[in-house]
């Protein structure tokens, strides 16, 4: 069955970088698009960003434009988010999650268990 | 970037109760439009998408409705285990989630 484990997430000062990954299993991973979407707590749902099936496509929500960087390795079935200069409010649990279908990019119909990223001093 | 307006924030009904939350986006998204429900400590579950299209395995009470800017979500018969929050979400530009709607039981 179709099973995304992150895991990265941790306590990080403000300014300072983690790095969260994205384990796929039971399903051809490099054929689908993959998305981060995070959750501030007790706060709603936020897209992050997402990545095309090659990595060739890739789009940013604009709070995290210039600061993170996602990416995957086809090989690893892995996805990857790469956060630096951390802020307070990118304080949350991140999400990665896999489309209903290798044709599109959403809606979601797989996600992770969520990884909490927590930014402070 | 289109905004996602859903409403209520919250409410409180009783079961057997039919429960409606509408969504309105900013602009035409046609009918890229999808509902999830997510219950505390999980992640979001897929209900509905495109609009009115229910997911495999989703029960047949829940339904969605609407195209261009305006969308309903319902609950034909409230049940105990329909204590969630909801979220519509719209892909007609990139991907954007209304404020979500809380749940509860009367």
């Amino acid at each position: 069955q179709v099973q995304l484990v992150e895991s990265g997430g941790g306590l990080v000062k403000p300014g300072g970088s983690l790095r969260l990954s994205c384990a796929a299993s039971g399903f051809t991973f490099s054929d689908y698009y993959m998305s981060w979407i995070r959750q501030a707590p007790g706060k709603g749902l936020e897209w992050v960003s997402y990545i095309s099936s090659s990595g060739s496509t890739i789009y940013y929500a604009d709070s995290v434009k210039g600061r993170f960087t996602i990416s995957r390795d086809n090989a690893k079935n892995s996805l990857y988010l790469q956060m630096n200069s951390l802020r307070a409010e990118d304080t949350a649990v991140y999400y990665c999650a896999r489309p209903i279908a290798t044709t599109g990019i959403f809606p979601f119909d797989h996600w992770g268990q969520g990884t909490l990223v927590t930014v402070s001093s | 970037d289109i905004q996602m307006t859903q409403s209520p924030s919250s409410l409180s009904a009783s079961v057997g109760d039919r429960v409606t939350i509408t969504c309105q986006a900013s602009q035409d998204i046609s009918n890229y439009l999808n509902w999830y429900q997510q219950k505390p400590g999980k992640a979001p579950k897929l209900l509905i998408y495109d609009a009115s299209n229910l997911e495999t395995g989703v029960p047949s009470r829940f339904s969605g409705s609407g195209s261009g800017t305006d969308f309903t979500f319902t609950i034909s018969s409230l049940q105990p285990e329909d204590i969630a929050t909801y979220y519509c979400q719209q892909y007609g530009n990139l991907l954007t989630f209304g404020g979500g709607t809380k749940v509860e039981i009367k």
